[in-house]
């Protein structure tokens, strides 16, 4: 089935460092890739998504590159903040496209 | 409207009983999403709704979980005889397409 490796699982970064999280997916078919920002104690938000035909998105201070060949996509966050600290989802559309699949999450600490 | 509203917001039952949880999604979205989101996991996708049709049930965890959805708004998610290893947060999602789910805050589910 489908399934959405994520790494690294923690991650701790000074203020104004750059963030970067990676994923890799398994199914070819997938052609929507999303990452989701969760605060304690809230349901996931949506911060940034790309389709299969795009290699690269960016809003602002975040990013997200798409390696359709390798099957791999990741999220940069430059010029962190404090603020940017959470937990961070990637996920790829099913086959379907009835639905995502998460990975794991990696949590973001920014230090200041 | 204020996004996808989840009741309760927590849950505590006793093993055997039954629970039920209500998600209010965005109103006129017609896609309704129920994942499941253990401690230091990812949400994992259980069902989709779209308007009142169940088009995707088969990853529900047992037959124990079943849902509804009967005038294509509210949804309701309900366990029978909740075992200890149902414990863990249900989320619910609602959106147009695939794209830019819309997540509730949850309900923490603690089955003693």
């Amino acid at each position: 089935g489908e399934n959405v490796e994520q790494h690294p699982s923690t991650l701790s970064v000074q203020e104004g460092d750059s963030a970067v999280i990676k994923c890799t997916y398994s199914d070819s078919a997938s052609n929507y890739f999303p990452w989701y920002k969760q605060e304690l104690g809230k349901g996931p938000q949506l911060i940034i998504d790309i389709r299969s035909n795009v290699g690269e998105k960016k809003d602002q201070r975040i990013a997200v590159t798409l390696n359709k060949t390798a099957k791999h996509f990741s999220l940069h966050i430059t010029e962190t903040q404090p603020e940017d600290s959470a937990v961070y989802f990637c996920a790829a559309s099913t086959q379907a496209g009835t639905a995502l699949i998460f990975g794991k999450g990696t949590t973001l600490s920014v230090s200041s | 409207d204020t996004g996808v509203s989840q009741n309760p917001r927590h849950k505590i039952t006793k093993r055997g009983q039954n629970v039920t949880f209500r998600c209010d999604p965005i109103s006129e979205h017609n896609r309704l999403y129920w994942y499941r989101q253990t401690l230091g996991q990812g949400p994992e996708f259980l069902t989709y709704f779209q308007n009142e049709a169940q088009l995707e049930k088969s990853r529900l965890l047992s037959d124990r979980f079943s849902a509804e959805r009967p005038k294509g708004s509210f949804s309701t998610l309900e366990i029978q005889r909740t075992e200890q290893g149902d414990s863990a947060m249900y989320l619910c999602a609602s959106s147009f397409t695939i794209e830019k789910l819309f997540f509730g805050s949850g309900t923490q589910l603690s089955v003693l």
